[in-house]
């Protein structure tokens, strides 16, 4: 049974770099099925897909936070990452990694990690 | 004006049907879209229910009961779950999602309430 999680840091300062990585288990991350993404939270508040990345490398970001989103694959770890830099505090969120089907549905999803962006 | 608007709440009777909305912005298509659903209870990721562009091209989750149906309304722009046979388990938030201008949209979602 495919299984994601997420890891990195809780807190981030101001200003700097968030940086998240998820870690896929009982399935590999280059199928060519799928399409690998993340998608936050804030407290209280609804969903929002930041970004989305194949296992060739290729990736799609939310326009809304193109410029400062980079999504990474190591498919030698089975491993995809999240970079959003210049974090303020409306980038306090429930991160969620999740795992797209070709047809556009997200069915397998991490438990989330909570990022608090604080000084 | 967002892209996709739900009713911020819903209450139902259990053993109801509960109708969710997910009304596009004026200007675009429902008819050019496939509408998601996810359910989110707390604490807990989202839950893929189902995805809904015609009768004759719909996909339920795996493991959704046939209990959630997906439609489209013409006539309100809307996408809608329906939910029959309400138990208290499905109390819960439910938020639709599209593809639109290169990204993938949530609507605010709507909180279910069954009591």
């Amino acid at each position: 049974q495919l299984q994601l999680q997420e890891s990195g840091p809780g807190l981030v300062k101001p200003s700097e770099t968030l940086s998240l990585t998820c870690t896929v288990s009982g399935g590999s991350i280059s199928s060519s099925s799928y399409y690998w993404g993340w998608i936050r939270q804030p407290p209280g508040k609804g969903l929002e897909w930041i970004g989305s990345i194949y296992y060739s490398g290729s990736t799609y970001y939310n326009p809304s936070l193109k410029s400062r989103v980079t999504i990474s694959v190591d498919t030698s770890k089975n491993q995809f990452s999240l970079k959003l830099s210049s974090v303020t505090a409306a980038d306090t969120a429930v991160y969620y990694c999740a795992r797209r089907r070709g047809d556009g549905d997200w069915p397998d999803w991490g438990q989330g990690t909570l990022v608090t962006v604080s000084s | 004006q967002p892209v996709l608007t739900q009713p911020t709440s819903l209450s139902a009777s259990p053993g109801a049907s509960a109708r969710l909305t997910c009304t596009l912005r004026s200007g675009i298509n429902l008819g050019s879209y496939r509408i998601f659903w996810y359910q989110q209870k707390p604490e807990s990721p989202p839950r893929y229910l189902l995805s809904y562009y015609s009768d004759s091209s719909k996909h339920q989750g795996s493991g959704v009961p046939s209990r959630f149906s997906g439609s489209k309304d013409a006539s309100s722009n809307a996408g809608i779950l329906v939910i029959s046979g309400l138990q208290s388990e499905d109390e819960a938030d439910y938020y639709c999602m599209i593809w639109h201008s290169s990204a993938w949209v949530f609507g605010g979602g709507t909180k279910l309430t069954v009591l």
